[in-house]
């Protein structure tokens, strides 16, 4: 079955340092990518998406490239704020109503 | 645009009781409501697929009798957990998907952390 492997975490960066957390997945056919984010006490936001293979995702300051002959979606952020602070969950879907979350990444930004 | 709110954000129950989370789309149509679980530093776990004015579609391993759905408006879906024992314990998470926009954009509440006791 579909399946989203992420990168454990917590990653623990200071303020202004540049981020990756990883994603890859396994599916078949041509699926959606997505990147959620959980701030503490908030429900999931969609960060950034992408729908077909060499799509670049982007909002906020984060990117995440469609590559399909690898198998991933891996978020990036070239500085970071401590307000980046969150766990990330990266996510697949095909055209139908189910999303298949990876485990969640989580963020802490310190000064 | 496009929120949903859930209530109430947080319930502590004793075990035997019922309790009933209410999910709503407040500004948007959903046809579609889904219900998820999330354990401690773990990912959210599809539940059920909820459809308007349709039996809700559930997912392997989760015992309908034991997590009621019902999704009687397009702007309204309940998770009622029944006879709540401690091991049902954990943040319940919906989500819901505007009819005018794509498949897959789904649109997620705050949460509902329920404590058995």
């Amino acid at each position: 079955g579909d399946s989203v492997t992420q990168m454990e975490g917590p990653v623990t960066l200071s303020e202004e340092a540049f981020l990756t957390i990883n994603c890859t997945y396994t599916a078949t056919g041509y699926p959606s990518l997505f990147w959620y984010v959980q701030y503490p006490g908030e429900g999931l936001q969609l960060l950034l998406k992408a729908t077909k293979a060499d799509d670049k995702g982007s909002n906020k300051g984060f990117e995440a490239t469609y590559r399909k002959e690898t198998t991933s979606f891996h978020l990036e952020k070239g500085s970071v704020q401590v307000s980046d602070s969150a766990v990330y969950f990266c996510a697949l879907s095909h055209n139908t109503d189910k999303l298949i979350f990876g485990t969640g990444t989580r963020l802490q930004v310190f000064p | 645009g496009a929120v949903v709110s859930q209530h109430p954000s947080w319930v502590i129950c004793k075990s035997g009781t019922s309790v009933k989370i209410e999910c709503r789309s407040l500004d948007f149509q959903a046809t579609t409501m889904f219900w998820y679980r999330q354990f401690p530093k773990q990912s959210l776990m599809l539940m059920a697929t909820s459809n308007e004015g349709s039996k809700a579609t559930y997912e392997q391993g989760v015992e309908k009798d034991k997590f009621l759905i019902n999704h009687a408006s397009l702007t309204l879906s309940t998770l009622t957990v029944t006879s709540a024992h401690p091991e049902d314990s954990s943040f319940y998470i919906c989500s819901a998907r505007d009819r005018m926009r794509g498949h897959n954009e789904q649109f997620f509440g705050p949460g509902t952390r329920l404590t058995v006791l």
